[in-house]
């Protein structure tokens, strides 16, 4: 069974600039969660998904946002893209929710320059 | 206030020799607890998840404990090689609230020969 898959695995944008990172889950799971990790912050939860719906959200300004499709694939983008937005973007994916075991994507490195 | 608080930040030890791991959370109300191993560069893996019922769990030289009454929880590594080096981390999901996940910053160990 192949593991979560992430794509791109590397980009560079820049500041104003925007950008969409992909996310496709084990098959068969509904859940998939996006997190973002940063050696000053750790591991941060940006949001998680059930089912096309918006389970929970992270502190995180509106400029992030997800979404996730009627195939449990997900999606999420980032506007006006700051510096401070440079980070390894995590996802996983699970069976449903709360008690269900994760997996993770290796992950997105985004640079913001 | 909810806090994750992981010690000790970092650790390094002798192969073949046991340490543990230690995670405080002031999370409430809590829901479960999770230990992950996260290599360097690639995305975490989950050890174990514990939930209010369970005191220990162990997964084959990973065992972790948890304390519900003081808030604690322990990840004890048995006999370590030299692939346990990495960063451990602990995550607390609550029962309630859209952002329900806290997330500690972790303690990267460092197994020598």
């Amino acid at each position: 069974k192949a593991g979560v898959t992430q794509t791109p695995r590397y980009l560079i944008k820049t500041r104003g600039q925007q950008v969409t990172l992909s996310c496709s889950p084990i098959s068969g799971h509904r859940s998939v969660s996006w997190y973002q990790q940063t050696p000053g912050q750790g591991l941060q939860f940006l949001f998680e998904y059930f089912s096309e719906t918006q389970r929970n959200k992270g502190n995180f300004p509106g400029r992030f946002s997800g979404r996730q499709f009627s195939n449990s694939r997900s999606e999420m983008n980032v506007s006006t893209l700051e510096l401070g937005d440079s980070a390894l973007y995590l996802c996983a994916s699970s069976w449903g929710v709360a008690q269900e075991t994760q997996y993770f994507g290796p992950g997105t490195r985004l640079l913001v320059l | 206030k909810n806090q994750v608080e992981q010690s000790p930040q970092s650790l390094i030890i002798l192969e073949g020799k046991n340490c543990t791991l230690q995670c405080n959370y002031t999370v409430s109300p809590f829901s479960n607890l999770r230990w992950y191993k996260q290599d360097t560069g690639r995305g975490p893996v989950s050890l174990t998840i514990m939930t209010f019922s369970e005191n220990t769990k162990s997964n084959g030289r990973y065992t972790a404990t948890l304390d519900a009454d003081t808030k604690q929880s322990s990840l004890h590594i048995t006999a370590s090689q030299l692939s346990d080096s990495a960063s451990y981390i602990c995550v607390v999901r609550t029962q309630t609230g859209a952002n329900n996940l806290f997330f500690g910053t972790g303690t990267r160990l460092t197994v020598i020969p």
